[in-house]
């Protein structure tokens, strides 16, 4: 149990076009989401949180209209870069916290989709 | 603000010797404590975690940790590392409330020796 399923896992784009990212949860009810970015060799830092059915809350340095969340329903979040340039060329990492704990779910937990490497020529 | 502090960037094994990972936090009260495991260009898988009870803590692939509110400290260990024990580990602290984000370590990069 307890899948996050991000999509895709790999994307290259033109600089100024936008890519949609997708993290899903496949087993379980996600109340929250999270949007974490990744540099090479370093560890993970935190974008956003995004809340089912309510505006996402940025970190402070995490420009809003630059990276935007939607979080439609209890298994999706999205997360678009928009008018990516070679700067924004990362792994971003999501994650799903579960609305209720079950057999093989635990509440309280963050669990980690598989990255998506953005790569932005 | 809490955070985490995780002293050894690199650590080599030799396989079949232990391995111990060292972790401290700073946070105002008695937090969640995580160890995640990531292999290259993958996510992060959970290996244990501390929410109360016990301050020993097994998890997955023989890894334990234990928490020690004194030294404000919950290392990492494993008896015996395999050649699939190299990846990169991450020390976590979360709030005590569900959802709340988590502050990582900088990460401890293991290599493993044959």
């Amino acid at each position: 149990g307890a899948v996050v399923s991000q999509h895709p896992s790999w994307v290259i784009c033109k600089s100024g076009t936008s890519v949609k990212i997708e993290c899903r949860s496949l087993d379980f009810q996600a109340t929250t989401m999270f949007w974490y970015r990744q540099f090479p060799k370093q560890s993970l830092m935190l974008m956003a949180t995004s809340n089912e059915g309510s505006k996402a809350t940025y970190e402070q340095g995490v420009e809003k209209d630059k990276f935007l969340i939607n979080h439609a329903s209890l298994t999706l979040s999205t997360l678009t870069v928009t008018s990516a340039h070679p700067e924004d060329s990362s792994f971003y990492i999501c994650s799903a916290t579960p609305t209720s704990g079950g057999l093989f779910i635990a509440k309280n937990i963050q669990y980690f989709g598989a990255g998506t490497r953005l790569s932005v020529l | 603000a809490q955070s985490v502090t995780q002293p050894d960037i690199h650590i080599t094994v030799s396989e079949g010797a232990s391995l111990e990972l060292r972790c401290n936090y700073s946070y105002g009260a008695t937090p969640y404590l995580f160890w995640y495991v990531q292999s290259p260009g993958q996510g992060l898988q959970l290996l244990l975690k501390y929410f109360s009870g016990d301050t020993l803590v097994q998890g997955i692939k023989g890894f334990e940790a234990e928490f020690k509110r004194s030294q404000s400290s919950f290392n990492l260990r494993k008896p015996s590392v395999h050649w699939s024990d190299a990846a990169e580990y991450f020390c976590a602290v979360g709030a005590r409330a569900a959802g709340n984000k988590l502050t990582f370590g900088g990460g401890t990069r293991v290599l493993v020796k044959p």
